[in-house]
């Protein structure tokens, strides 16, 4: 089965950069998608096909696609970014939707 | 756009569940629709996904042959039904809405329900 690959928690201080990378086989054939998730409440949309920001989405975060690695980066981080992010891709050989194991992002 | 699940509650081992997930504020059909769930304290799993036109349906490993996805378009719902459910398929289910109706390949999720509770256990 295809895995995403997630470190489990990043840790930065405020009003710097946090990078949380994903990583997983053929990611260069793949839209990767990334949601936020806070501590009881449902996840949310916060990057698509790899680079682009929903509507509401802050400018701080932005995303990149290496083909092996896919890295939501977040300028500029701020207490109110603290959530778990997990990324998301469709691997057409086993038509599966796949999220990583998430990451616990820590500002402080 | 707004998504409201129901039907989640306390089964026993081997019991059945029919999740239902409505949908408003968008056109339901033109759009795939997924179920996720998430364990306590573990992170998001991917249980199935159905088409807009419900001609294609897709499932994980651990729930094919158990569970089944469908959707009444006229009724702007779609549902999860699970049989033989297992200790290890507790969890808070959610359903969302897929952003295209019928290419998998640039899928993400913008809208997700609020979830619904699944607890199996004797």
């Amino acid at each position: 089965s295809y895995e995403l690959t997630q470190p489990p928690s990043v840790s930065v201080p405020p009003g710097r950069t946090a990078n949380i990378t994903c990583s997983g086989p053929r990611l260069w054939d793949k839209f990767v998608s990334w949601y936020q998730q806070k501590p009881g409440q449902s996840p949310i949309l916060v990057m698509f096909q790899d680079t682009h920001r929903p509507a509401g989405t802050p400018e701080r975060f932005s995303g990149s696609n290496s083909g092996k690695t896919a890295t939501l980066t977040i300028s500029g981080s701020q207490a109110m970014d603290e959530a778990d992010y997990y990324c998301q891709a469709w691997d057409s050989y086993t038509a599966h939707v796949v999220f990583g194991g998430g990451t616990k992002l820590t500002v402080l | 756009v707004q998504l409201l699940e129901s039907g989640g509650g306390l089964v026993q081992p081997g019991g059945s569940l029919r999740l239902s997930c409505t949908g408003s504020g968008f056109t339901f059909s033109n759009y795939a629709m997924i179920w996720v769930r998430q364990a306590p304290g573990k992170g998001l799993e991917w249980v199935s996904a159905i088409s807009g036109s419900a001609s294609s349906t897709y499932y994980t490993d651990s729930v094919k042959g158990r569970f089944t996805i469908s959707r009444d378009n006229s009724r702007n719902t779609v549902y999860l039904h699970m049989n033989g459910l297992r200790a290890e398929d507790t969890a808070i289910f959610y359903c969302a809405k897929d952003v295209n109706s019928d290419d998998f390949s640039s899928s993400c999720y913008d809208s997700w329900g609020q979830g619904t509770l699944v607890s199996v256990s004797s």
